[in-house]
């Protein structure tokens, strides 16, 4: 069965500084997608970014990049010049085929102003 | 922008009713899910449906039904109510393989 471990269940940084957030997975498929959610006190999940295990290059997505270490089974989430808009909780989620999410515990982040 | 409705925010039941959670989508997706969200849990999937009258059970789906009548809509429902059901619920849908799934703002059940 598939596990996404997230290892940090709070995390905060002061606003404009740099944060990454940790996320770790296994998974015995070959081809398989990767995404970090966002979940903001109004609760709704939004899509951040989702990197696809067999392109190399890392994803971006404006302020938010991923380092997707494929041997290592890494795919940790950077969030540069933090605004206070990105407080919220983040999931890490690994597709284990069939569409089927796989998430992690959620990391919570807070930023000081 | 894709719409995911869930019909209730906050829900508050008894043991032993027979619950109803409904979910409904306005992009003509293929696919739809139902998850519970617990803290130190993340998000875990009770069942998913890839078409109208398909299910699919996902990794806990103990005490839940599901019901897909009509494209558009998944329901998702507790039998028998019971207290460990307390949860926030969530339904997702998407357009199919190799695309994000789109959430629901969630539904917030409590079983006294």
């Amino acid at each position: 069965a598939q596990t996404v471990t997230q290892s940090q269940p709070e995390m905060s940084v002061q606003e404009a500084e740099t944060v990454t957030l940790s996320c770790t997975y296994d998974t015995s498929e070959s081809d398989y997608y990767l995404f970090w959610y966002k979940q903001p006190p109004s609760r709704q999940m939004i899509l951040v970014i989702r990197q696809e295990a067999y392109k190399q290059q890392n994803a971006t997505e404006n302020r938010f990049s991923v380092n997707f270490q494929k041997a290592a089974k890494s795919f940790s989430l950077k969030i540069s010049d933090s605004q206070l808009g990105d407080a919220a909780m983040y999931f890490c989620a690994c597709e284990q085929g069939a569409q089927k999410l796989v998430f992690g515990q959620g990391t919570r982040l807070t930023i000081n102003p | 922008d894709v719409k995911v409705t869930q019909s209730s925010r906050y829900l508050v039941k008894r043991t032993g009713e027979k619950v109803f959670l409904e979910c409904v989508q306005d992009m003509d997706h293929e696919n739809m899910f139902w998850y519970r969200q617990d803290p130190g849990l993340g998000l875990r999937l009770i069942y998913f449906s890839y078409d109208v009258k398909m299910k699919e059970k996902g990794d806990i789906p103990e005490g839940y039904s599901v019901s897909r009548e009509k494209k558009e809509r998944f329901s998702l429902i507790l039998e028998s109510a019971s207290t460990n059901q307390t949860s926030m619920y969530l339904c997702a849908s998407s357009p199919g393989s190799d695309q994000p799934q789109h959430f629901g703002d969630g539904t917030r059940l409590s079983i006294l």
